[in-house]
């Protein structure tokens, strides 16, 4: 099956620095989701992303479909940002694999 | 819209007791529902995929007559925790899809249920 990666693992930001995480994928999908899983470990839908690039406020994400991989940006990052971030993939028969995830803490 | 709920949210339970979990679509008809566990500090990993009015699939590992699955209305889907023993403790969550939306957006998940096994 579809093997998704994610990096780094775990990442401590200053606030207000900026950051990049990374999502590879092992084969075409249908549609790439990046999720912010909140402390109480509700996940929240920040971008469904085939390809290209979006972007919204201080979060924009591109998908390299070709290559098969995704990135996440964060810019001004705030404690509020905290939590994990996943990226999910939706496979030809509509399944979402999730990645590992990234963990992120934002320190004052 | 596209509001997907769990019922409970968290539940404590003695090993050997089984467990109910509802997931329910608000707003929308969901044809397809899937179940997702996720351990401390994990990913989450898809169990099955529940359909309405026909069996549930489960993926490779998790076991069907342990972890039973009912998807009897378009807007009721659960799963039940049968016996279940202090290694069941997981974060367990729910999707839905809404067949009525692009393809790319139809997975809507909820806020998920903590089962704890004493």
């Amino acid at each position: 099956g579809i093997q998704v990666e994610q990096s780094p693992p775990d990442l401590i930001l200053q606030e207000g620095a900026n950051s990049t995480l990374r999502c590879n994928f092992s084969d075409s999908v249908n549609n790439l989701q990046w999720f912010h899983q909140n402390p109480w470990g509700q996940l929240i839908n920040l971008f469904y992303i085939p390809s290209g690039t979006k972007q919204n406020g201080r979060l924009s994400a591109t998908t390299v479909a070709t290559e098969r991989y995704s990135l996440l940006y964060i810019s001004s990052s705030q404690t509020t940002d905290s939590g994990v971030y996943f990226c999910a993939v939706t496979t030809s028969y509509d399944k979402v694999i999730f990645g590992p995830g990234t963990s992120l803490s934002v320190i004052p | 819209g596209a509001v997907v709920s769990q019922h409970p949210s968290w539940v404590i339970c003695k090993s050997g007791t089984s467990v109910k979990i509802e997931c329910r679509s608000l707003d929308f008809q969901a044809t397809t529902m899937f179940w997702y566990r996720q351990f401390p500090k994990q990913s989450l990993m898809l169990m099955a995929t529940s359909n309405e009015g026909s069996k549930a699939t489960y993926e490779q590992g998790v076991e069907k007559d342990k972890f039973l699955i009912n998807h009897a209305s378009l807007t009721l889907s659960t799963l039940t925790v049968t016996s279940a023993h202090p290694e069941d403790s997981s974060f367990y969550i729910c999707s839905a899809r809404d067949p009525d939306r692009p393809i790319q957006e139809t997975q809507y998940f909820g806020p998920g249920t903590r089962l704890l096994v004493l």
